[in-house]
């Protein structure tokens, strides 16, 4: 039973439009998600949280949504530049504990 | 500031051998983490270091792998004997506080049992 899923492998757009990421999730405990970042030969970076008494994150180009009677959440990335490009993994943990991560989807950034 | 080290950064091996990581935490992290990530999946908690106690291991494999934290500083992840489906990547990470968000990663040793 995955708890944390991201239905799309991967994802290609062009640089200067919108990078959308989606992440769904089961357990209506979970009250804190988190973004990762991962490069080829590294391992995952922060990105970005939210906490489950907001709807919405913003950072810079990054701004996640959260939509919790749909038990949705998406990564914003605006504009997408090439050094975007990357795995992000989405997240969810209760009280900012244990993480669950989801399979990650590949985000590529077309010059 | 020095990252999160992890050694040896690729391993092979034959199935029913032995295979011990090695992680060094961000100096002053009192949390550490291992977690296991097979290709094409997230990475998924084997267990968490308070110090040098054991926080969370419900994940943790305990008829094949084990984990030490001597000292709470560096900390061994070992496997024996090792099966086909242990070939993933291992990541350790650490933090200040046992938070989510504050976890640094390091790179990871990459695992094939043959």
């Amino acid at each position: 039973d995955q708890q944390v899923k991201q239905n799309s492998p991967s994802l290609s757009v062009q640089e200067g439009r919108i990078s959308i990421l989606n992440c769904d999730y089961t357990n209506s405990m979970f009250d804190y998600f988190l973004w990762y970042k991962k490069y080829p030969a590294e391992g995952p970076t922060f990105l970005i949280s939210i906490s489950s008494i907001k709807d919405k994150n913003e950072d810079g180009r990054f701004t996640v949504f959260l939509n919790k009677s749909a038990k949705h959440l998406s990564l914003h990335i605006v504009p997408s530049q090439p050094g975007d490009s990357a795995v992000y993994f989405c997240a969810a943990s209760i009280n900012a504990g244990k993480s669950t991560f989801g399979d990650g989807t590949t985000l590529t950034v077309k010059p | 500031e020095a990252g999160v080290a992890q050694s040896p950064r690729y391993k092979i091996i034959e199935k029913r051998q032995s295979v011990a990581f090695w992680c060094n935490p961000i100096s002053g992290h009192a949390t550490l983490y291992w977690y296991q990530q097979i290709l094409g999946q997230g990475p998924k908690l084997l267990i968490q270091f308070q110090n040098n106690g054991v926080v969370d291991d419900s994940q943790l494999p305990k008829d094949r792998f084990s984990a030490e934290r001597l000292k709470g500083v560096d900390s061994t992840l070992k496997i024996q004997p090792a099966k086909l489906e242990d070939s993933a990547v291992y990541l350790c990470a650490s933090s200040l506080q046992p938070t989510s968000e504050t976890q640094y990663f390091g790179p990871g040793t990459r695992l094939l049992v043959l």
